[in-house]
């Protein structure tokens, strides 16, 4: 099975901040990478779909990037609306997997 | 527009079969995949398993053994039923149309006696 390593697993940032969370897969996944974010008590919401491609309705600050086997999420300039956790997955092979999860928090 | 809504006990003695529902609409189950993820409390996401939108399904490689993911066309219903369960089953069960932009409102399912 692929295994995705995400960090970190808490991330306190202040408003404005730019921040970066990231996933290194163990194996080649392409492209194959989505982003999500779930607020409590909701279903996640899919941000960044093909590593770095801007689901629909969702702000331009986040935005996605791959370097070789790792992947990342940049939101730019953190709003208090982002303070979420945040997950990755991989959809290249089955079985999917997901990353451990990001806790984004105010500082 | 496209909905899924997953249906199901929320209660389930440990040891007992867990069977869960999901009823869709907006699309069919021919031509998307569903799939099925599950959140226990305070914890991450894991990817469960899916039905292909051909009939085809895989599993998550620890719950193999344990888990079937079948479907009726007819009724635009996709079913997970889980053998043999145990507290750390305990969680949110969520079915989403290719693990996109498309979730159910998940139902929290809890393994007590």
């Amino acid at each position: 099975d692929i295994q995705m390593t995400q960090s970190p697993s808490s991330l306190p940032a202040s408003l404005g901040d730019r921040v970066t969370i990231t996933c290194r897969a163990s194996q080649d996944i392409g492209n194959y990478l989505r982003w999500f974010q779930q607020k409590p008590g909701k279903s996640p919401r899919l941000m960044i779909y093909g590593a770095t491609n801007l689901a629909a309705g969702v702000p331009s600050r986040f935005s996605g990037s791959r370097s070789g086997s790792d992947y990342s999420l940049t939101i730019s300039s953190l709003e208090s609306e982002d303070m979420a956790d945040y997950y990755c997955l991989q959809s290249k092979e089955s079985p999917l997997t997901f990353g451990s999860g990001t806790k984004l928090e105010i500082k | 527009q496209v909905q899924l809504k997953e249906s199901g006990p929320g209660l389930v003695q440990p040891s007992q079969t867990l069977s869960l529902t999901c009823t869709v609409s907006g699309f069919s189950l021919t031509s998307y995949n569903v799939h099925w993820v599950r959140q226990p409390p305070g914890k991450g996401l894991e990817w469960m398993g899916r039905m292909r939108y051909n009939g085809d399904t895989s599993y998550n490689s620890a719950l193999k053994s344990r888990l079937s993911i079948s479907r009726d066309t007819s009724k635009n219903q996709v079913f997970l039923k889980m053998n043999s369960l145990q507290t750390d089953d305990t969680g949110t069960y969520y079915c989403t149309r290719d693990v996109g932009v498309a979730w159910g409102q998940g139902t929290l399912v809890t393994v007590s006696s």
